[in-house]
C-alpha cells in the first residue's frame, strides 16, 4: 500500500543533542511538508518542499533543518537550537505546491521527547 | 493573514446523537475548505473536503457545506458513534500553494 512512513514512533533527546527524524513516502508526491503539533492545538507548518534539492521555511523554522536530496524523503532535524523540542512531529506530502485543492496525506508521527 | 476558528471542546455526546463542529475561517479569495481527523496516537486522515462556494463535502456521514456568505465550513454527522472518537481538524488551502493552515482541533468523545 502506499503512504508515509515516519520513524522512529517515539524519540528521546537529551539537552544539546541534534536529532533527525525520518520521513519516507511511495506516493510519487512533488511536495512534502513538516508540521509541529503541540497538545491541544492545532498544526503548524515548520518547513516544505515542492521538489527535489528545493525547500522554503514554514512559519515556524527556527531551530530545525530540512534536506530533500530524494523525491521520496525528507528528514527533518531538530537542532539544539529549538528550545522547546517536545512536540508531535508530522510529516505530509500532496501531489504538487500548485493548487489549493489536493490533500494532504499524513504519516502517523514521531513524538519527540526530551530527557 | 489566513486563520480557522474551530469551537472548543471536548464534545461529549452519547452513540446515536447529532454531531456539529462549527468551523469558520478568514481568507482572501476562495480557498479550498478541508476536515481531517485524529485517531489517539495517528496522524490525520482526510474526512472531506469542498473547493469553492455551495459545495458539499460527504464522507462516512459526515457533512460540511463551503458557505461563502458566513464563511463556514460546519462539520455535521446524523448519529455518531463510539468509533467517531477523535479530533477533528478544519483546515484551509489557497490557490498559488498548497499549504494548509489548521484550526485548533475539536476532540469529540462519543460514549456508549
Amino acid at each position: 500500500d502506499g503512504g508515509i512512513t515516519q520513524s522512529p514512533k517515539y524519540l528521546f533527546r537529551k539537552e544539546g543533542q541534534n536529532v533527525t527524524l525520518s520521513c519516507e513516502q511511495n506516493l510519487n508526491h512533488d511536495a512534502m511538508y513538516w508540521y509541529r503539533q503541540d497538545p491541544g492545538q492545532g498544526l503548524r507548518l515548520i518547513y516544505y518542499s515542492q521538489i527535489v534539492n528545493d525547500f522554503q521555511k514554514g512559519d515556524i523554522a527556527e531551530g530545525y533543518s530540512v534536506s530533500r536530496e530524494k523525491k521520496e524523503s525528507f528528514p527533518l532535524t531538530v537542532t539544539s537550537a529549538q528550545k522547546n523540542p517536545t512536540a508531535f512531529y508530522l510529516c505530509a506530502s500532496s501531489m504538487s505546491l500548485q493548487g489549493s485543492n489536493q490533500p494532504q496525506h499524513f504519516g502517523d508521527g514521531t513524538r519527540l521527547s526530551i530527557l | 493573514g489566513n486563520s480557522v476558528t474551530q469551537m472548543e471542546g471536548p464534545v461529549t455526546l452519547s452513540e446515536e446523537a447529532f454531531l456539529t463542529i462549527n468551523c469558520t475561517y478568514t481568507a482572501t479569495g476562495y480557498p479550498s475548505l478541508f476536515w481531517y481527523v485524529q485517531y489517539p496516537g495517528e496522524g490525520l486522515q482526510l474526512l472531506l473536503k469542498a473547493t469553492k462556494a455551495d459545495d458539499k463535502g460527504s464522507n462516512k456521514g459526515f457533512e460540511a457545506t463551503y458557505r461563502k456568505e458566513t464563511t463556514s465550513f460546519h462539520l455535521e454527522k446524523g448519529s455518531v458513534q463510539v468509533s467517531d472518537s477523535a479530533v477533528y481538524f478544519c483546515a484551509l488551502s489557497k490557490a498559488a500553494g498548497n499549504k494548509l493552515t489548521f484550526g485548533g482541533g475539536t476532540r469529540v468523545l462519543v460514549k456508549p
